[in-house]
């Protein structure tokens, strides 16, 4: 079967740097997505992975690993805003996004 | 509009009654998608449309139905409410023939069936 993990729940301090890491497991790989999810909004794109290797945006960087199965996402100058839920998806070789749980992230002052 | 756009907001529905959330999207995007997102777990797939006259299912699609007349709209259908239908609803859409095929959400239903 198809497998994404990712740690259910995370803290960190503001103004600290977080890594958080996804695994995987699926059939075919087109890609891999970062989302960040706000409690009670929508899911919102972050970051884009097809080759292996560190993407940067910003505060925010994405690294991938094809032939290990891993992904994580770092955040930098964490702030108070940042708390949310981080999503990983992969899409499947029918082009279809199979989603992790999800990892909390907690930021404490 | 800009985006996405999901009706409505919330709903409290009795079991066995029909129900259709709708989604409309301005971004003319070819591919459209309706998701489920039950605490604990991950999004799931329910149906899809990769273009206006096209549908498939998804991961989880019994109990659900889905149209896409044209390329904006793509409303689901529950013809017949169980309590198991209890959920947050996304409606998403994409570009499938951008490089990156990125998802987009609206800002969801939440369905509780009582």
């Amino acid at each position: 079967g198809q497998n994404i993990d990712q740690p259910t729940e995370m803290t960190a301090t503001e103004g600290a740097i977080v890594q958080i890491n996804c695994t995987y497991q699926t059939s075919g790989f087109n890609g891999l997505f970062w989302y960040q999810q706000h409690a009670g909004e929508a899911p919102t794109f972050l970051s884009y992975n097809v080759l292996d290797g560190l993407e940067e945006k910003g505060r925010f960087s994405s690294f991938l690993s094809r032939s290990k199965g891993y992904s994580y996402l770092l955040l930098k100058e964490l702030q108070m805003k940042d708390s949310a839920s981080y999503l990983c998806a992969v899409m499947d070789s029918n082009y279809q996004l199979i989603w992790g749980a999800g990892t909390k992230l907690i930021i404490k002052p | 509009i800009a985006g996405i756009t999901q009706a409505p907001t919330s709903q409290i529905l009795a079991a066995g009654r029909r129900m259709t959330l709708r989604c409309t999207q301005d971004m003319r995007h070819n591919a459209m998608y309706w998701y489920r997102q039950d605490l604990g777990l991950g999004l799931r797939l329910i149906h899809y449309s990769n273009t206006a006259g096209t549908t498939g299912k998804g991961e989880v699609p019994d109990g659900y139905s889905v149209s896409r007349a044209n390329t904006d709209d793509f409303p689901l259908t529950l013809a017949s409410a169980v309590p198991s239908q209890t959920s947050v609803y996304f409606c998403a859409s994409s570009d499938s023939e951008a490089s990156t095929d990125t998802q987009y959400f609206g800002p969801g239903t939440r369905l509780t069936v009582l």
